[in-house]
């Protein structure tokens, strides 16, 4: 079975700190990648998404993630983070053609002003 | 243009009884799917609907069933709750049954079994 993988679980950081979220996702075959956030109180919603070309996908509010499929990774970035990306961080796999998708067990994010 | 809805907000029942959860659908969408998540961890897909029709359903047991309206809207149904069926409950809606869709996702449903 398909398994995706978030290796923390909780970060903490300090404003203008770097981030880096580990996704890792367990399918060999074509797959389809995602980013959700959901923030405190908020619904769940997406922040970027990668189907096909180049490997680096820009998302809402200077987020990005590569995608290496030699490692079959899907790490979300963001070079300095703000108080206000608190929050708890999904990625999410769905192998090419399916139309179900598979969640990892989320990060949370709290970042210290 | 207004968001997915869901309702009720949060939900109470016992052990054996059922339960209908409902969702409506972002305008001009015409697909939902439907995730349990429980505590701790991600939302688990449970079914979609196309048009009216399911066409893609999670690794969710039979008492778990659905149904989507003219209007897209669409129901949740739960029965013989069991305890680990406590969960928050999500809907999501797209346009387009293709699995190249943006879901949109709701507030969600929080069900406790007791």
């Amino acid at each position: 079975a398909q398994s995706v993988s978030q290796h923390n679980h909780h970060v903490i950081l300090s404003e203008a700190a770097s981030l880096e979220l580990g996704c890792n996702y367990s399918y060999g075959g074509t797959v389809n990648l995602f980013w959700y956030v959901q923030y405190p109180g908020q619904h769940l919603q997406l922040l970027l998404k990668y189907f096909s070309g180049d490997p680096l996908v820009k998302g809402i509010k200077g987020f990005e993630a590569e995608f290496i499929k030699s490692k079959f990774s899907f790490n979300l970035r963001k070079p300095s983070v703000q108080w206000s990306d608190t929050a708890e961080y999904f990625c999410a796999v769905r192998r090419g053609g399916s139309y179900i998708p598979t969640f990892g067990r989320g990060t949370s994010l709290i970042v210290h002003p | 243009e207004t968001g997915v809805t869901q309702s009720p907000t949060h939900l109470i029942k016992t052990r054996g009884q059922q339960v209908t959860l409902r969702c409506s659908s972002q305008s001009g969408h015409n697909t939902v799917s439907w995730y349990q998540q429980a505590l701790g961890q991600g939302p688990q897909f449970i079914f979609q609907y196309y048009r009216e029709e399911e066409n893609g359903r999670g690794n969710f047991p039979p008492r778990f069933s659905g149904l989507q309206f003219p209007n897209y809207s669409s129901e949740l149904n739960v029965n013989a709750l069991e305890l680990d069926d406590s969960a928050l409950y999500l809907c999501a809606s797209s346009f387009g049954g293709q699995a190249t869709y943006e879901q949109y996702f709701g507030p969600g449903t929080r069900l406790t079994v007791t």
